[in-house]
């Protein structure tokens, strides 16, 4: 199995803040990566498919980079609806697995 | 409107069986796949199991293998989990999503998810 690895898994940032979170695949997964975003008591929802593609929707301020094993999902300016925890998932091969999550909270 | 509706999510008793399903509508069921991911009380998301648009390829973690079967229907474009032998640690809220082959299998919409709780 392909294990994911996100770090950090808790980021304390401010309206405004540039922020980055990495994600680690224990294998090469080319471009089969996902980033997901899950607010306190909602379903996840997609942000970023294909390591650096933006989901319709989604604001600019998102980017995803990154292919093989290591990804990168920016939020360029911090907004107050931007606090949440933020999943990598990798779809190269079954079983699909996730990284562990990043929660991203108000400073 | 896309929109998945899971439900079927109650309190059940270890070593017993339920079965969750997975309304759908506002997109073509029969020709997507689709998924189920599950995330137990305050901890990350767990992918389940995946079946193709006929149902005729499925793929499942080695964690419900032998106890949950997914299936569909695409007649009343519905998605099933049927769950049997459960465990205290399937204890979770199960959410379906659509896998989009076209977005390099990512899962691009989600229902709100449905609690299953396993406890005496």
């Amino acid at each position: 199995d392909i294990q994911m690895t996100q770090s950090p898994s808790f980021v304390s940032a401010s309206v405004g803040d540039r922020v980055t979170i990495t994600c680690r695949a224990s294998q090469g997964i080319d471009r089969f990566l996902a980033w997901y975003q899950q607010k306190p008591g909602k379903a996840p929802s997609l942000l970023i498919y294909a390591a650096s593609s933006l989901q319709s929707g989604v604001p600019s301020r998102f980017s995803g980079s990154g292919s093989g094993t290591d990804f990168t999902l920016t939020i360029s300016s911090l907004q107050p609806e931007d606090f949440a925890t933020y999943y990598c998932q990798q779809a190269k091969s079954f079983p699909f697995t996730f990284g562990p999550g990043t929660k991203v909270d108000i400073k | 409107e896309v929109q998945l509706v899971e439900s079927g999510g109650v309190l059940v008793q270890p070593g017993g069986s339920l079965r969750l399903s997975c309304e759908t509508s506002g997109f073509a069921f029969s020709t997507s796949e689709m998924t189920w991911v599950r995330q137990a009380p305050g901890k990350g998301l767990q992918w389940v199991s995946y079946i193709i648009g006929s149902g005729t390829v499925i793929y499942q973690a080695d964690s419900v293998k032998g106890r949950f079967t997914i299936s569909r229907d695409n007649n009343r474009n519905s998605l099933f989990l049927q769950m049997s032998s459960l465990r205290v640690e399937d204890t979770a809220i199960y959410y379906c999503a659509r896998v989009n082959r076209g977005q390099h299998l990512s899962m691009d919409v989600w229902g709100n998810g449905t609690t299953v709780t396993v406890s005496s």
